[in-house]
């Protein structure tokens, strides 16, 4: 079946701009995680979401960053302002339910000049 | 402390050997466990995953896991150029996210 699929997979944008990422995970799966890689660095935990539960935003860096999930499926992750530090690649998951294998899409490469 | 510790390597093995890589944990209520390969520039991708104490086994992968010694590692035998990646140990404490290590550069040499 199909994979997480992000779009879009490369984003330039300037500074102070605001910028939207998306995420579709895989059917059927409940939980949907956010987290950014920078380069040569680990993967932070930003967001995750649980069905209809009311989604944990505790790693979310600054209030400039926010998500939504829209029916239980699509994510948008926003970016609002962005500074150079938030360069980073935008990875997606989803796992059937929190605390199970999740699976990660492809990723988004934000370049904030 | 680090609550998912590795060895940032790189780990250097010859082909065809066992490669063996290893992860602490500092959350003794860590319940489940997951290894994950990354290629440069690629998404990580799942190996493994592990819920009891002790081994399982796919294919050349076998996960171990110990709880009171809260340690889980990593085997891989007969080990191939396309093995080189960093891999990465991931824990999670119930219902929530996963906590990553930093990883281990695993470098498979000819």
């Amino acid at each position: 079946g199909a994979g997480v699929s992000q779009s879009p997979s490369n984003k330039v944008t300037e500074k102070g701009k605001d910028v939207e990422l998306r995420c579709d995970p895989i059917s059927g799966h409940t939980a949907l995680y956010w987290y950014r890689q920078s380069l040569g660095q680990g993967l932070e935990f930003l967001i995750y979401f649980q069905g209809n539960s009311a989604p944990d935003k505790s790693g979310l860096p600054s209030d400039r960053f926010s998500a939504e999930r829209t029916g239980g499926s699509v994510s948008t992750l926003t970016i609002q302002r962005t500074q150079q530090e938030d360069s980073a690649v935008y990875l997606c998951a989803s796992s059937l339910e929190v605390g199970r294998e999740q699976y990660f899409g492809p990723g988004t490469r934000l370049t904030v000049t | 402390q680090k609550e998912v510790e590795q060895n940032s390597g790189p780990l250097s093995v010859p082909e065809g050997a066992i490669a063996s890589l290893n992860c602490t944990y500092s959350d003794r209520g860590s319940q489940s466990f997951f290894w994950y390969r990354q290629y440069s520039g690629k998404s990580p991708e799942l190996i493994m995953s592990i819920y009891s104490n002790g081994d399982k086994e796919d294919g050349r992968f076998t996960a171990q896991l110990n709880k009171a010694s809260q340690y889980v590692s990593l085997l891989i035998r007969d080990s191939q150029p396309s093995d080189s990646a960093t891999y990465l140990c991931a824990v999670n404490r119930g219902r929530r996210a996963l906590t990553f290590g930093s990883g281990t550069r695993l470098q498979v040499q000819p």
